[in-house]
């Protein structure tokens, strides 16, 4: 079965903790993307990357890091710089930068803080 | 910066109504524009996408409509369903933005049976 999966469903944050959400797909894509959506509003992009080992910033990058050093893998880590963080998390990924190509989403991660 | 609105924010019609729900774009230098649908607590399925050279693009009751210089787009459902019940979005990609896409707020809808 292909896709993308995100894990965990739902995830925790205390104060001052830094946490990693996964995002893993077996599309064969090259480019992956990070979301935010809040309540009653459209995604927001965080982080992207076109290819391993290279990422750039998106609209609101500040409090986020990723790394992108598997093809298949684009793990997102909110710093406890990211003073609102409550959100949900979506994971996307297409098979090439700039071209006519869907981009295919996760199931989310919704991430609360304690 | 290119700024994407969807009205209404939500909608509640009875089953079998026909339905149109709104996008609207500030910068029409679009490459595409897309529709998605999300379910609750799930992610994006993409329903249409249409191109900047289109005017329409259908797929089995629903029908999405772009006028570019207008800034411009509708999805149109035909004999709703209990089943369409979801939030709708609307992204459009910039044509020197790559594969980025910036999103509308969404239109929450719901049919009653």
């Amino acid at each position: 079965d292909g896709g993308i999966t995100q894990s965990p469903k739902y995830l925790f944050r205390k104060e001052g903790q830094n946490v990693t959400l996964s995002c893993e797909q077996n599309l064969n894509h090259d480019a992956m993307y990070w979301y935010r959506q809040d309540p009653g509003q459209g995604l927001r992009l965080i982080y992207y990357s076109q290819i391993v080992n290279d990422f750039q910033k998106g609209d609101i990058a500040e409090g986020y890091s990723v790394s992108r050093e598997k093809k298949e893998s684009f793990p997102l880590t909110v710093t406890s710089a990211q003073k609102n963080p409550t959100a949900f998390y979506l994971c996307a990924s297409s098979r090439r930068q700039g071209i006519q190509e869907t981009q295919y989403f996760g199931p989310g991660t919704r991430l609360l803080v304690l | 910066k290119q700024e994407v609105t969807q009205i209404p924010a939500a909608l509640s019609v009875p089953e079998g109504e026909n339905l149109v729900l709104n996008c609207s774009f500030t910068d029409s230098a679009i490459y595409n524009l897309q529709w998605f649908r999300q379910d609750p607590g799930k992610g994006l399925t993409s329903l249409l996408l249409i191109q900047s050279s289109q005017r329409e693009q259908t797929s089995g009751r629903l029908n999405a409509s772009l006028d570019k210089s207008s800034g411009r787009s509708t999805l149109y459902i035909a004999a709703s369903q209990p089943g369409d019940s979801a939030t709708y979005l609307c992204a459009v990609r910039l044509g020197n933005a790559g594969n980025m896409l910036t999103f509308g707020g969404g239109t929450r809808l719901m049919v009653k049976p």
